[in-house]
């Protein structure tokens, strides 16, 4: 069984910029999240996608942004790129199969896209 | 109301040694707390998880102490070796929602 599948693995932007990350979940998974990953803030959620609509917001700017497909792939994007956003960025799957919540709960991580911002 | 801390930042511990790594939490509506482990270019993969019904949960080296009045739970590796050295975060959750520490970076000598 194929795991969560992220691309690109590392991408080079300019400031100002807009990139557009994509993650593919474990297949018949349909919860999708998203996490910024910085040496000083650990792991940070972004949002999370289910069934195609945004279920959950993390604490970040509008410039952050994201979609969920009617396969569960998602896509991530960030506009007018800032150097502070240079970081991993690791999207999560997860099986939700309705009444068992500790089996909801575990996420399969991708190897995430690693974004410099130059 | 939503952070959990933990610590220490870094840890190094020798061949045959307990690492410890301790979490606190402050939402009491949390009731799902894993641990990740995650090495270099890898993304985190779960490691161990537990519920707050029961105080403690081992599998193989790796046990999780779990105080659910002190809102703190740990991480014990006994007989920590070499290929143990990665970062380890910790997390809370509810539902669809995990919050995660800030990780420790562990490092086993030989």
């Amino acid at each position: 069984k194929a795991g969560v599948t992220q691309t690109p693995r590392y991408l080079i932007k300019t400031r100002g910029q807009q990139v557009t990350l994509s993650c593919s979940p474990i297949s018949g998974h349909r919860s999708v999240s998203w996490y910024q990953q910085t040496p000083g803030q650990g792991l940070q959620f972004l949002f999370e996608y289910f069934s195609e609509t945004q279920r959950n917001k993390g604490n970040f700017p509008g410039r952050f942004s994201g979609r969920q497909f009617s396969n569960s792939r998602s896509e991530m994007n960030v506009s007018t790129l800032e150097l502070g956003d240079s970081a991993l960025y690791l999207c999560a799957s997860r099986l939700e199969v309705g009444t068992s919540f500790f089996l909801n709960t575990e996420a399969f991580f991708g190897q995430g896209t690693r974004l410099t911002v130059v | 109301q939503q952070q959990v801390k933990q610590s220490p930042q870094s840890l190094i511990v020798q061949k045959g040694g307990i690492s410890i790594i301790n979490c606190a939490y402050e939402n009491t509506a949390f009731d799902y707390f894993p641990w990740y482990q995650q090495f270099p270019g890898k993304g985190p993969a779960l490691l161990i998880a537990i519920r707050p019904d029961v105080s403690e949960k081992k599998e193989g080296r790796f046990t999780i102490s779990f105080n659910k009045s002190a809102k703190q739970f740990s991480l014990h590796i006994m007989d920590s070796q070499p290929g143990d050295s990665a970062t380890y975060f910790c997390a809370a959750g509810r539902g669809d929602k995990l919050i995660f520490g800030t990780g420790t970076r562990l490092q086993v000598f030989p």
